[in-house]
């Protein structure tokens, strides 16, 4: 069975500093990746997706994920932080292109300090 | 376009009531999933319909959850009698179709059984 752990439950960054939300997969085939992002009182929105390819993949908002087959990851990474990022980062695996099918991790809640 | 839209936003009810949650998806997406989000995790998959057939309930307690998708297009989801535990925000998603590989989220219910 498919799972995630993000190992981060909660991190805290200023504003303008980098950031790197950890994931790690367990699946036992090629694993269909995703990053999603929960603003408080919204549902959850697609900020990027892997499937195959060039391991470093774009998404909205300024966001990047790598993904390393070896180590079983798929960080998020921002190169500057804004206020407007602060919320609740969800990893997910999924078994195929569905992502509506895939397994989440329990989040990582991002705090911004001014 | 209008997003996938639910309600009600928020509902308090005492335990062993019941309770019903209802979701409209984009139009036009033929996909439509159920997730419970229970505090400080991620999204657990309940249903999936695909037009208005349930194709994947495998995680749908039974005994006292039920949804129907009536004519393909918007949902309910019940529970009777509700119990302490199923306190949880439930998340309504859509995708064009099985093999889409983007779900879009509703805002959820928030469900307190008290």
């Amino acid at each position: 069975a498919q799972s995630v752990t993000q190992p981060d439950i909660h991190i805290t960054v200023s504003e303008g500093a980098s950031l790197e939300l950890r994931c790690n997969y367990s699946y036992g085939a090629t694993p269909y990746l995703f990053w999603y992002v929960q603003s408080p009182g919204q549902g959850l929105q697609l900020l990027l997706k892997y499937f195959s390819g060039d391991t470093l993949v774009q998404g909205i908002k300024g966001f990047e994920a790598e993904f390393k087959r070896s180590q079983s990851s798929f960080n998020l990474r921002k190169p500057s932080v804004h206020w407007s990022d602060a919320a609740e980062y969800f990893c997910a695996v999924g078994a195929g292109t569905n992502a509506g099918k895939s397994t989440f991790g329990d989040g990582t809640t991002l705090t911004v300090k001014p | 376009e209008a997003g996938v839209v639910q309600s009600p936003r928020y509902k308090i009810i005492e335990k062993k009531q019941p309770v019903a949650f209802w979701c409209n998806p984009i139009s036009g997406h033929n996909t439509l999933y159920w997730y419970r989000q229970n505090l400080g995790q991620g999204p657990e998959l309940l249903i999936r319909y695909e037009n208005e057939e349930a194709v994947d309930d495998s995680q749908l307690p039974k005994d006292r959850f039920s949804a129907e998708r009536l004519k393909g297009v918007d949902s309910t989801l019940k529970i009777q009698p509700a119990e302490l535990g199923d306190s949880a925000v439930y998340l309504c998603a859509s995708s064009l179709d099985r093999g889409n590989t983007e779900a879009f989220f509703g805002q959820g219910t928030r469900l307190t059984v008290v």
